[in-house]
């Protein structure tokens, strides 16, 4: 079974750079693609980016001027950085696996099938 | 982007009620649209993807349904363990987006 884990500093100061590693056990990080997802408190989820095994990325324009995603597939980790955060990045960020295929039926899939607990980011002074 | 809205944001229902959930897609998605559950301190839980297809090991007292901007996800008997909230994601096309969730409470 695969399992993801978030790991990074609680608190980061308004104009700083939040750096969040997540590690994958169970299962090798080649192959798929990885994801970050932010919740702030009390509201929805917002897709924040991918990285595919080689390193190709894909972010969220909303947030691409700030947001780096990079993998270590010799540690089975992948990593978020954002920059110049503000008090509007305070979230719970979570890890997750993305799969992406066609099914037997030929439907096309794109979900996240395994997450990471999620861990909260607070930017405050 | 694609905005996405659910409706309603939240209800209160019972236990053995069949519950409806609805989801609008600003533009046509086709079927590219996956449906999450999360429970208070969890991360999301993948209930459905291509609008219908019942996920791995999901019960199958829930179903999703439409296509083009018009999607809905239905419990048939609501269970104890399904009071939670829900959303729905789009793939047709990035940047990827959830609707805004629907908290369904016990009545």
């Amino acid at each position: 079974q695969v399992q993801l884990q978030e790991s990074g500093p609680g608190l980061v100061k308004p104009s700083e750079t939040l750096s969040l590693t997540c590690t994958v056990s169970g299962g090798s990080i080649s192959s798929y693609y990885w994801s970050w997802i932010r919740q702030p408190p009390g509201k929805g989820l917002e897709w924040i980016g991918y990285i595919y095994y080689s390193g190709s990325t894909n972010y969220n324009p909303s947030l691409k001027s700030r947001v780096t995603i990079s993998v270590d597939t010799s540690k089975n980790q992948f990593s978020l950085k954002l920059s110049s955060v503000t008090a509007a990045d305070t979230a719970v960020y979570y890890c997750a696996r993305l799969h992406e295929g066609y099914d037997s039926s030929g439907y096309y899939y794109w979900y996240f099938d395994f997450w990471g607990r999620g861990t909260l980011v607070t930017v405050s002074s | 982007a694609i905005r996405m809205t659910q409706s309603p944001s939240s209800f209160s229902a019972s236990t053995g009620d069949r519950v409806t959930i609805t989801c609008r897609a600003s533009q046509g998605i086709s079927n590219y649209l996956a449906w999450y559950q999360q429970k208070p301190g969890k991360a999301p839980k993948l209930l459905i993807y291509a609008a219908s297809t019942l996920q791995s090991g999901v019960p199958s007292r829930f179903s999703g349904s439409g296509s083009g901007t018009d999607f809905t996800l239905t419990i048939s008997c609501l269970q104890s363990e399904d009071f939670a909230t829900y959303y729905c994601q789009q793939y047709y096309s990035y940047p990827r987006t959830f609707g805004q969730g629907t908290k369904v409470e016990i009545k």
